[in-house]
């Protein structure tokens, strides 16, 4: 089956530095990826959806200069948070929908980041 | 803009009883997923219904779509242990390929 790839799992930065997720599809070529974060026994939330050589599209209340994203490759998309504050500590997942897979969208595994 | 609620918000049962979560759309949708997280995991998918009134099984699952495209329901028959997680469903719209996640169903089973 399809797997999305995340790196990495967890990570600990410093407030005001700029963490990088890295999202890769590893097994099929991924035309449209998008962006979750989750806090803790909430819901996912959509943040953005990147398409592959083009912009991404930010949901209303995200925003674009923090919270970065590149979908560069067929393969990849990063997310990167600038500039990190506590607030940003959360759980971010991906995910990637590829053409041969019609409408089934594929999760990565999640990346922990807490900002101290 | 589009939200999608379920009910109940968390659910314990003993192993062996039915399990029922409700999702509703505030919007029309055009196909609806249902996805399973366990704790400290990401989630998986498990099934996409399309058409109006669809139902599909998968062993003791059992998936519903609403006839006005707008509601959906899981039903586990006889929960297991394995069964513990948040079960999400996601609603998708007409004119984009975004999924819209639901405030997820929280089950916990006791043996």
């Amino acid at each position: 089956g399809a797997v999305v790839s995340q790196h990495p799992s967890r990570v600990i930065c410093k407030s005001g530095t700029s963490v990088k997720i890295e999202c890769r599809s590893l097994d099929f070529q991924a035309t449209t990826m998008f962006w979750y974060r989750q806090f803790p026994k909430q819901s996912l939330m959509l943040m953005a959806t990147s398409n592959e050589g083009s912009k991404a599209t930010y949901e209303q209340g995200v925003e674009k200069d923090k919270f970065l994203i590149n979908h560069a490759s067929l393969t990849l998309s990063t997310l990167t948070v600038t500039s990190a504050h506590p607030e940003d500590s959360s759980f971010y997942i991906c995910s990637a929908r590829g053409a041969g897979f019609g409408n089934t969208i594929y999760f990565g595994e999640g990346s922990w980041l807490t900002v101290v | 803009g589009q939200q999608v609620m379920q009910i109940p918000q968390y659910q314990h049962v003993q192993e062996g009883e039915d399990f029922t979560t409700y999702c509703n759309s505030s919007t029309t949708l055009s196909n609806i997923q249902w996805y399973k997280q366990r704790p400290g995991g990401h989630p998986v998918f498990l099934i996409q219904l399309v058409k109006s009134g669809e139902v599909k099984k998968q062993k003791r699952l059992t998936f519903q779509f609403g006839e006005a495209k707008k509601n959906s329901s899981l039903h586990i028959t006889a929960t297991q242990t394995t069964d513990v997680g948040t079960y999400f469903c996601a609603g998708g719209g007409w004119d984009t390929d975004k999924l819209i996640f639901g405030t997820g169903t929280r089950l916990q089973v006791f043996p």
